[in-house]
């Protein structure tokens, strides 16, 4: 089956610092991959669409210079959470949509800043 | 109009006992309807999925009951096992190229042995 790759699974960094997490279609060409950001107990909030050679689409509300979201080809995309502060830790995970009508979710990246 | 409204928020079962967890939408333009799992620290699975010319599906102990007329669906996990014990997303897309999955707030299942 499709599957999708993220990293790192973890990562703790210092508050203004910047982080990028990787995502990547291993058995498969996306050329559309999503970003959503999960709060504890909560559900997955779609933070933005990353179309292979084009710009990010974002949602509502959410700061485009802070999350930069790269996708250079049809199996990575890239988000760089930048000049991060505490209330930006959270869980993100990507997502891509697969050869026929599934989404296939990568295994999530815990951030946490202090 | 967007949302998929999902309930219950929490649900404990007996092992070997049917979980049951509902979604309910009003976008008629949405024409696939998966069913995720996940666990703590980690990313959702796919569980099961259906598109809307179908009643029902089923795989292995776990079976979508869809009704088209009343814009709801259901998952229906038979003989519910501890290791079922994870948070359910209902979810929902408008078939568009680039779109993303609508999902659920999610139901925490604890099936206790």
């Amino acid at each position: 089956g499709a599957v999708v790759s993220q990293h790192p699974s973890r990562v703790i960094c210092k508050s203004g610092t910047s982080v990028k997490i990787e995502c990547r279609s291993l058995d498969f060409q996306a050329t559309t991959m999503f970003w959503y950001r999960q709060f504890p107990k909560q559900s997955l909030m779609l933070m933005a669409t990353s179309n292979e050679g084009s710009k990010a689409t974002y949602e509502q509300g959410v700061e485009k210079d802070k999350f930069l979201i790269n996708h250079a080809s049809l199996t990575l995309s890239t988000l760089t959470v930048t000049s991060a502060h505490p209330e930006d830790s959270s869980f993100y995970i990507c997502s891509a949509r697969d050869m026929g009508d599934g989404y296939t979710f990568g295994s999530g990246t815990r951030l946490t800043v202090v | 109009q967007q949302q998929v409204k999902q309930s219950p928020q929490s649900l404990i079962v007996q092992k070997g006992g049917i979980s049951i967890i509902n979604c309910a939408y009003e976008n008629t333009a949405f024409d696939y309807f998966p069913w995720y799992q996940q666990f703590p620290g980690k990313g959702p699975a796919l569980l099961i999925a259906i598109r809307p010319d179908v009643s029902e599906k089923k795989e292995g102990r776990f079976t979508i009951s869809f009704n088209k007329s009343a814009k709801q669906f259901s998952l229906h996990i038979m003989d519910s096992q501890p290791g079922d014990s994870a948070t359910y997303f209902c979810a929902a897309r408008i078939n568009q190229a680039g779109t993303a999955l609508i999902f659920g707030k999610g139901t925490t299942l604890s099936v206790s042995s």
